[in-house]
């Protein structure tokens, strides 16, 4: 199986800041790797997929890059309505494993 | 647009069953594959099964094999989870996906004595 380690757990940020958070995979899985954001009480939203490309609706502050096993997502300038948690996910195989979280709470 | 509805959910004693269902409209059901993810209380996303757009491959996550079974019928654009041998581990919010793009609001399952 593969294992998606993410990180950090959790981050305290500004709003202005730019943030990055990482995911690593235990082996490749061909940029098969998506992005989601989750508000609390709120079902996940898909933020990107394929390793880079951006959803449909989603602001171009969010980016995501990466290759192989290493992936990053990053706000280029956070607001208010960014505070929320963010999951990784691999699709290449089954199962197909998120990774821990990271909150992006409020400094 | 898309939408998403899981029905179903509820409160279950340990060893008990199941069955949620998500009903799909704005997308052409039958050339998705969907997911179904849950959400314990307080922790983190986990991926539960998958299926293929014709039904005719399922997958599972190890903590579910066995006792969790997806299905789908095409012509009513509607998917399936069939829970039995129920555990309080299994306690969480049930959310059906379709591929990585769309998520439906969630349903909760609680299931204790």
């Amino acid at each position: 199986d593969i294992q998606m380690t993410q990180s950090p757990s959790s981050l305290s940020a500004s709003v202005g800041d730019r943030v990055t958070i990482t995911c690593r995979a235990s082996q490749g899985i061909n940029n098969y790797l998506a992005w989601f954001q989750q508000k609390p009480g709120k079902a996940p939203k898909s933020l990107i997929s394929a390793a880079s490309s951006l959803q449909s609706g989603v602001p171009s502050k969010f980016s995501g890059s990466g290759s192989g096993t290493d992936f990053t997502l990053t706000i280029s300038s956070l607001q208010p309505e960014d505070f929320a948690t963010y999951y990784c996910q691999q699709y290449n195989s089954s199962p197909f494993t998120f990774g821990g979280g990271t909150k992006v709470e409020i400094k | 647009q898309v939408q998403l509805v899981e029905s179903g959910g509820g409160v279950v004693q340990p060893g008990g069953s199941l069955r949620l269902s998500c009903a799909a409209s704005g997308i052409t059901f039958s050339h998705s594959g969907m997911h179904w993810v849950r959400q314990a209380p307080g922790k983190g996303l986990e991926w539960v099964a998958f299926i293929r757009s014709d039904g005719t491959t399922q997958y599972y996550a190890d903590s579910v094999k066995g006792r969790f079974t997806i299905s789908r019928d095409n012509s009513k654009n509607t998917l399936y989870l069939q829970l039995n041998s129920l555990r309080p581990e299994d306690t969480a919010v049930y959310y059906c996906t379709i591929g990585i793009d769309y998520w439906g609001q969630g349903i909760l399952v609680t299931v204790s004595s």
